[in-house]
């Protein structure tokens, strides 16, 4: 299993480019995230969906938009990217999402934009 | 916003000695979990302790609740080296809030 896996693992943006961060998980969770981690401030999240078919918004969601492909995929896309938005994103899985359950987290991408 | 607070920001000792780590937070929960997070990794999930139980231990790792006083703390036994990361609490009542973190440093 490899569990929660992200693509890329690093990307460079200028000012106002797009771009999509890619999330798979293969353990068969309900329930997926996306987080930001920025220095000192731990990680907050930006969109989750706590199953295929539904999305809701985080703490951060504002510069971002997500789409649950189906239950094992679990998008992030920058539609015009400021540099507020540089940061390392981290996706997660968990079985449910209204239950406080574990959840398992990929490697990360990080993300600079110019 | 951030729940839980970890305490302290950096910790530096040698192996060999315990370490613990503080976490205080806000409101009610109904558990709270603490993650390691190796530099240049995602967060791995250590322990998760509910809001009715007062004391966990997985391997070296202890971890005690106190609800009255909304504060966790995380406890390694005999630390080593390959314990350098930091750690990070997370509390649970209707989504999940993590802290900013403890950045432990364990000296051989």
């Amino acid at each position: 299993n490899a569990g929660v896996t992200q693509t890329p693992k690093f990307q460079v943006l200028k000012t106002g480019q797009s771009m999509t961060l890619q999330c798979a998980q293969d353990m068969n969770h309900n329930s997926m995230y996306w987080y930001r981690q920025d220095p000192g401030m731990g990680l907050r999240l930006i969109y989750y969906s706590a199953s295929e078919g539904t999305t809701d918004k985080g703490e951060v969601p504002n510069g971002y938009n997500v789409s649950r492909l189906n239950k094992r995929e679990f998008s992030l896309r920058l539609e015009s990217a400021a540099p507020s938005q540089t940061s390392v994103y981290f996706c997660a899985s968990s079985g449910r999402q209204g239950a406080g359950d574990t959840q398992y987290f990929g490697p990360g991408t990080r993300l600079t934009v110019l | 916003s951030q729940q839980g607070e970890e305490d302290p920001q950096a910790l530096s000792i040698q192996e060999g000695e315990n370490a613990t780590m503080n976490c205080s937070y806000k409101t009610s929960i109904n558990n709270l979990q603490w993650y390691r997070q190796n530099s240049g990794r995602g967060l791995v999930h250590l322990i998760l302790i509910r809001s009715n139980e007062r004391e966990k231990h997985s391997g070296r790792l202890r971890v005690t609740l106190d609800t009255s006083k909304k504060s966790s703390s995380l406890l390694i036994t005999a630390s080593r080296a390959a314990d350098t990361a930091s750690y990070f609490c997370a509390t649970y009542n209707n989504d999940m809030r993590f802290g900013a973190g403890t950045r432990l440093t364990v000296k051989p």
